[in-house]
């Protein structure tokens, strides 16, 4: 199985802040690398699919990058709203995985 | 759009069995099937597998392989999630997922409580 790692596992950030996660991956998988943004009682929702194309819908401030093994989620401007839970996840190959999951809490 | 609605909580006993429903609204599932997705309390996403219905392909994980089966009936247009002889370490929530090419759907996810 491919295994997902996350990094940081929390952070806290002020509203307006660039904030960057970090995913690695435990063997080359192309760009088949998705993000998703939980909120506290909710369903996941897609951000990022493909390491770097924006899903429709999602604010322009969340962008995705990287290939092969090492990816990066950034949030341009952080607002109070993405305060959640996000969780990196490979699609080139089943089992699909995800992270352990980065905890973004609001300063 | 479709949206995937699942069935409510259910509080079973250990040993029991239970069966969870995802049917889509508005629409009809997608040629690429539909996984299922197991999160424990305060814990993260955990794929469980998936099911491809025009294919007639179950794919589970390894951790999954046994006690749990994916089913799907066309004429209602829903999808199951079996699992028996539950153990109180099933207790989660439980979510179907749809992911193709132009949609990411997911279900609103059902609570399963096992305990005596």
């Amino acid at each position: 199985d491919i295994q997902m790692t996350q990094s940081p596992s929390s952070l806290a950030a002020s509203v307006g802040d660039r904030v960057a996660i970090a995913c690695r991956s435990s063997q080359n998988i192309s760009v088949y690398l998705n993000w998703y943004q939980q909120k506290p009682g909710k369903a996941p929702n897609l951000l990022i699919y493909g390491a770097s194309s924006l899903h429709g819908g999602v604010p322009s401030r969340f962008s995705g990058s990287g290939s092969g093994t090492d990816f990066t989620l950034t949030i341009s401007s952080l607002q109070s709203g993405d305060l959640a839970v996000y969780y990196c996840q490979q699609s080139y190959s089943t089992p699909w995985t995800f992270g352990q999951g980065t905890t973004l809490e609001i300063k | 759009q479709v949206q995937l609605v699942q069935s409510g909580a259910e509080v079973k006993k250990p040993g029991s069995s239970v069966k969870v429903s995802c049917k889509a609204s508005g629409g009809t599932f997608s040629d690429y099937g539909v996984s299922w997705v197991r999160q424990a309390p305060g814990q993260g996403l955990e794929w469980m597998g998936r099911i491809i219905p025009l294919l007639h392909v179950t794919d589970y994980a390894l951790k999954f392989q046994d006690r749990f089966t994916f089913t799907a009936d066309k004429s209602t247009n829903t999808m199951y999630m079996e699992v028996s002889s539950l153990r109180s370490e099933d207790t989660a929530i439980y979510y179907c997922w749809e992911t193709t090419t132009d949609a990411d759907n997911w279900g609103q996810g059902t609570q399963v409580i096992v305990s005596s």
